[in-house]
Protein backbone atom coordinates (compact mmCIF):
# COMPACT_ATOMS: atom_id res chain seq x y z
CA UNK A 1 0.00 0.00 0.00
CA UNK A 2 1.20 3.44 -0.40
CA UNK A 3 0.19 7.05 0.72
CA UNK A 4 0.91 10.45 0.70
CA UNK A 5 1.50 13.26 3.16
CA UNK A 6 2.05 16.98 2.11
CA UNK A 7 2.75 18.51 4.92
CA UNK A 8 1.00 22.32 4.50
CA UNK A 9 -2.09 22.84 3.03
CA UNK A 10 -1.76 26.40 2.81
CA UNK A 11 1.67 27.74 1.17
CA UNK A 12 1.69 31.67 1.10
CA UNK A 13 4.63 33.83 -1.12
CA UNK A 14 5.60 36.89 -2.61
CA UNK A 15 6.41 36.96 -6.14
CA UNK A 16 9.54 36.77 -7.17
CA UNK A 17 10.55 34.59 -4.05
CA UNK A 18 11.34 30.62 -3.72
CA UNK A 19 8.84 28.24 -3.60
CA UNK A 20 8.98 24.39 -1.45
CA UNK A 21 5.84 22.76 -1.60
CA UNK A 22 6.76 19.58 0.75
CA UNK A 23 5.74 15.71 0.04
CA UNK A 24 5.76 12.74 2.31
CA UNK A 25 5.68 9.05 0.69
CA UNK A 26 4.76 5.78 1.84
CA UNK A 27 4.80 2.62 -0.46
CA UNK A 28 5.84 -0.64 0.05
CA UNK A 29 7.27 -0.65 -3.78
CA UNK A 30 9.71 1.17 -5.53
CA UNK A 31 7.46 3.98 -6.49
CA UNK A 32 6.92 6.43 -9.09
CA UNK A 33 5.83 9.76 -8.08
CA UNK A 34 4.23 12.85 -9.65
CA UNK A 35 3.57 15.77 -9.03
CA UNK A 36 0.37 17.45 -10.68
CA UNK A 37 -1.07 21.22 -10.46
CA UNK A 38 -4.90 22.61 -10.44
CA UNK A 39 -5.95 25.85 -11.58
CA UNK A 40 -9.01 26.76 -10.16
CA UNK A 41 -11.76 25.70 -12.21
CA UNK A 42 -9.76 23.34 -14.27
CA UNK A 43 -8.45 19.69 -14.54
CA UNK A 44 -4.94 18.50 -13.20
CA UNK A 45 -2.13 19.41 -15.52
CA UNK A 46 1.11 16.98 -14.64
CA UNK A 47 4.33 19.06 -13.49
CA UNK A 48 6.65 16.49 -13.56
CA UNK A 49 7.74 12.56 -12.50
CA UNK A 50 10.12 10.55 -10.84
CA UNK A 51 10.60 7.20 -12.11
CA UNK A 52 13.54 5.49 -11.06
CA UNK A 53 15.98 7.06 -12.73
CA UNK A 54 17.41 10.59 -11.86
CA UNK A 55 16.98 11.85 -8.49
CA UNK A 56 16.45 15.57 -9.54
CA UNK A 57 13.35 15.97 -11.88
CA UNK A 58 12.68 19.24 -13.65
CA UNK A 59 9.34 19.81 -14.91
CA UNK A 60 7.29 22.72 -17.02
CA UNK A 61 7.16 26.22 -15.47
CA UNK A 62 10.65 26.22 -13.73
CA UNK A 63 9.44 23.55 -11.48
CA UNK A 64 11.39 20.86 -10.16
CA UNK A 65 11.83 17.83 -7.29
CA UNK A 66 13.91 15.42 -5.85
CA UNK A 67 13.96 12.13 -4.93
CA UNK A 68 15.55 11.39 -1.40
CA UNK A 69 14.53 7.78 -0.72
CA UNK A 70 16.04 7.72 2.66
CA UNK A 71 13.55 10.57 3.62
CA UNK A 72 10.96 9.39 1.95
CA UNK A 73 10.20 12.75 0.57
CA UNK A 74 9.67 14.40 -2.68
CA UNK A 75 9.73 18.14 -2.15
CA UNK A 76 8.76 20.34 -5.43
CA UNK A 77 10.57 23.44 -5.46
CA UNK A 78 10.85 26.85 -7.86
CA UNK A 79 13.25 29.44 -7.24
CA UNK A 80 11.23 32.53 -8.21
CA UNK A 81 7.38 32.61 -8.19
CA UNK A 82 5.04 33.89 -10.45
CA UNK A 83 1.49 35.30 -10.31
CA UNK A 84 0.28 32.37 -12.50
CA UNK A 85 1.31 30.24 -10.31
CA UNK A 86 -1.40 30.40 -7.64
CA UNK A 87 -2.90 27.31 -8.05
CA UNK A 88 -3.47 23.60 -5.83
CA UNK A 89 -0.50 21.03 -6.28
CA UNK A 90 -1.11 17.29 -6.00
CA UNK A 91 1.71 14.95 -4.91
CA UNK A 92 0.88 11.77 -6.08
CA UNK A 93 2.65 8.01 -5.53
CA UNK A 94 2.47 5.16 -7.95
CA UNK A 95 3.57 1.31 -6.82
CA UNK A 96 5.65 0.00 -9.63
CA UNK A 97 3.19 -1.88 -12.16
CA UNK A 98 -0.05 -0.44 -10.13
CA UNK A 99 -2.57 1.73 -11.72
CA UNK A 100 -3.69 3.20 -8.58
CA UNK A 101 -2.52 6.60 -8.02
CA UNK A 102 -2.70 8.03 -4.36
CA UNK A 103 -3.13 11.51 -4.44
CA UNK A 104 -1.96 13.87 -1.60
CA UNK A 105 -4.27 16.21 0.46
CA UNK A 106 -3.07 19.27 -1.77
CA UNK A 107 -1.25 22.28 -1.09
CA UNK A 108 -2.60 25.36 -1.91
CA UNK A 109 -0.10 27.83 -3.12
CA UNK A 110 -0.77 32.37 -3.23
CA UNK A 111 1.61 34.57 -4.55
CA UNK A 112 1.51 37.79 -3.19
CA UNK A 113 2.54 41.13 -5.57
CA UNK B 1 -3.33 16.38 -29.56
CA UNK B 2 -6.71 17.90 -28.18
CA UNK B 3 -6.19 16.25 -24.63
CA UNK B 4 -8.96 14.18 -22.62
CA UNK B 5 -12.26 15.76 -23.28
CA UNK B 6 -15.30 15.74 -21.02
CA UNK B 7 -18.78 16.95 -21.15
CA UNK B 8 -20.84 18.67 -20.12
CA UNK B 9 -18.76 21.22 -18.59
CA UNK B 10 -21.46 22.06 -15.71
CA UNK B 11 -24.46 20.09 -14.89
CA UNK B 12 -27.24 21.41 -12.90
CA UNK B 13 -30.22 18.95 -11.73
CA UNK B 14 -32.79 18.39 -9.35
CA UNK B 15 -32.05 15.26 -7.33
CA UNK B 16 -34.08 12.08 -8.56
CA UNK B 17 -32.66 12.80 -12.13
CA UNK B 18 -30.66 11.24 -14.36
CA UNK B 19 -27.17 12.36 -15.45
CA UNK B 20 -24.82 10.73 -17.73
CA UNK B 21 -21.26 12.20 -17.71
CA UNK B 22 -19.44 11.91 -20.92
CA UNK B 23 -15.64 11.29 -21.43
CA UNK B 24 -13.17 10.42 -24.81
CA UNK B 25 -9.76 9.73 -24.02
CA UNK B 26 -6.26 10.62 -25.66
CA UNK B 27 -6.28 8.53 -28.89
CA UNK B 28 -4.22 5.50 -28.43
CA UNK B 29 -4.49 5.25 -24.60
CA UNK B 30 -6.06 2.07 -23.76
CA UNK B 31 -6.78 3.37 -19.68
CA UNK B 32 -9.36 5.31 -18.75
CA UNK B 33 -10.29 6.38 -14.92
CA UNK B 34 -13.09 7.89 -13.53
CA UNK B 35 -12.30 10.42 -10.83
CA UNK B 36 -14.54 12.16 -8.19
CA UNK B 37 -13.28 15.43 -6.51
CA UNK B 38 -14.98 16.80 -3.14
CA UNK B 39 -13.96 19.29 -0.47
CA UNK B 40 -14.05 16.42 2.45
CA UNK B 41 -12.48 13.38 0.81
CA UNK B 42 -10.45 14.83 -1.92
CA UNK B 43 -9.54 12.91 -5.00
CA UNK B 44 -11.16 9.10 -5.31
CA UNK B 45 -10.85 7.07 -8.11
CA UNK B 46 -14.16 5.39 -8.68
CA UNK B 47 -13.48 3.11 -11.51
CA UNK B 48 -10.90 1.96 -13.88
CA UNK B 49 -10.94 0.52 -17.63
CA UNK B 50 -8.05 -0.97 -19.31
CA UNK B 51 -9.20 -1.61 -22.91
CA UNK B 52 -12.80 -1.06 -23.15
CA UNK B 53 -13.11 -3.83 -19.39
CA UNK B 54 -13.45 -2.59 -16.41
CA UNK B 55 -10.95 -3.66 -13.67
CA UNK B 56 -11.63 -1.92 -10.77
CA UNK B 57 -15.31 -0.53 -9.87
CA UNK B 58 -14.71 -0.75 -6.08
CA UNK B 59 -14.82 2.82 -6.07
CA UNK B 60 -17.97 3.13 -6.84
CA UNK B 61 -19.71 4.42 -4.29
CA UNK B 62 -23.26 2.56 -4.60
CA UNK B 63 -25.42 0.75 -7.54
CA UNK B 64 -27.10 4.26 -8.06
CA UNK B 65 -23.75 5.06 -9.92
CA UNK B 66 -22.82 2.88 -13.74
CA UNK B 67 -20.28 3.60 -15.78
CA UNK B 68 -19.22 2.13 -19.74
CA UNK B 69 -16.61 1.76 -22.04
CA UNK B 70 -18.34 0.74 -25.33
CA UNK B 71 -15.50 1.57 -27.52
CA UNK B 72 -12.16 2.76 -26.99
CA UNK B 73 -12.84 6.55 -27.59
CA UNK B 74 -15.99 6.60 -25.26
CA UNK B 75 -16.96 6.22 -21.58
CA UNK B 76 -19.69 7.46 -19.70
CA UNK B 77 -20.24 7.74 -16.10
CA UNK B 78 -23.88 8.01 -15.07
CA UNK B 79 -26.08 8.37 -12.20
CA UNK B 80 -29.65 7.69 -11.45
CA UNK B 81 -31.17 8.48 -9.24
CA UNK B 82 -29.06 11.60 -8.47
CA UNK B 83 -28.91 13.45 -4.88
CA UNK B 84 -27.34 16.02 -3.65
CA UNK B 85 -24.62 14.16 -1.70
CA UNK B 86 -23.90 13.36 -5.65
CA UNK B 87 -22.31 17.06 -5.86
CA UNK B 88 -18.77 17.18 -7.03
CA UNK B 89 -16.83 17.66 -10.24
CA UNK B 90 -16.00 14.50 -11.87
CA UNK B 91 -12.78 14.12 -14.02
CA UNK B 92 -12.00 11.36 -16.41
CA UNK B 93 -8.21 10.58 -16.89
CA UNK B 94 -6.45 8.31 -19.53
CA UNK B 95 -2.99 6.67 -19.74
CA UNK B 96 -1.16 4.14 -21.80
CA UNK B 97 -0.50 1.00 -19.75
CA UNK B 98 2.95 0.49 -22.48
CA UNK B 99 4.38 3.37 -20.78
CA UNK B 100 5.49 2.12 -17.40
CA UNK B 101 6.87 2.79 -15.41
CA UNK B 102 5.84 6.26 -15.15
CA UNK B 103 1.91 4.92 -16.40
CA UNK B 104 1.11 8.79 -16.10
CA UNK B 105 -2.79 9.47 -16.42
CA UNK B 106 -3.78 12.83 -18.09
CA UNK B 107 -6.93 14.38 -16.48
CA UNK B 108 -9.69 16.03 -18.29
CA UNK B 109 -11.01 19.76 -17.28
CA UNK B 110 -13.67 18.05 -15.39
CA UNK B 111 -17.82 18.44 -14.75
CA UNK B 112 -18.87 20.36 -12.05
CA UNK B 113 -22.00 18.31 -11.03
CA UNK B 114 -24.29 20.04 -8.67
CA UNK B 115 -27.51 18.13 -7.86
CA UNK B 116 -30.27 20.76 -6.04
Amino acid sequence: AQSVTQLDSHVSVSEGTPVLLRCNYSSSYSPSLFWYVQHPNKGLQLLLKYTSAATLVKGINGFEAEFKKSETSFHLTKPSAHMSDAAEYFCVVRATNDYKLSFGAGTTVTVRA
Amino acid sequence: DAGVIQSPRHEVTEMGQEVTLRCKPISGHNSLFWYRQTMMRGLELLIYFNNNVPIDDSGMPEDRFSAKMPNASFSTLKIQPSEPRDSAVYFCASSRTRDRPSYEQYFGPGTRLTVT
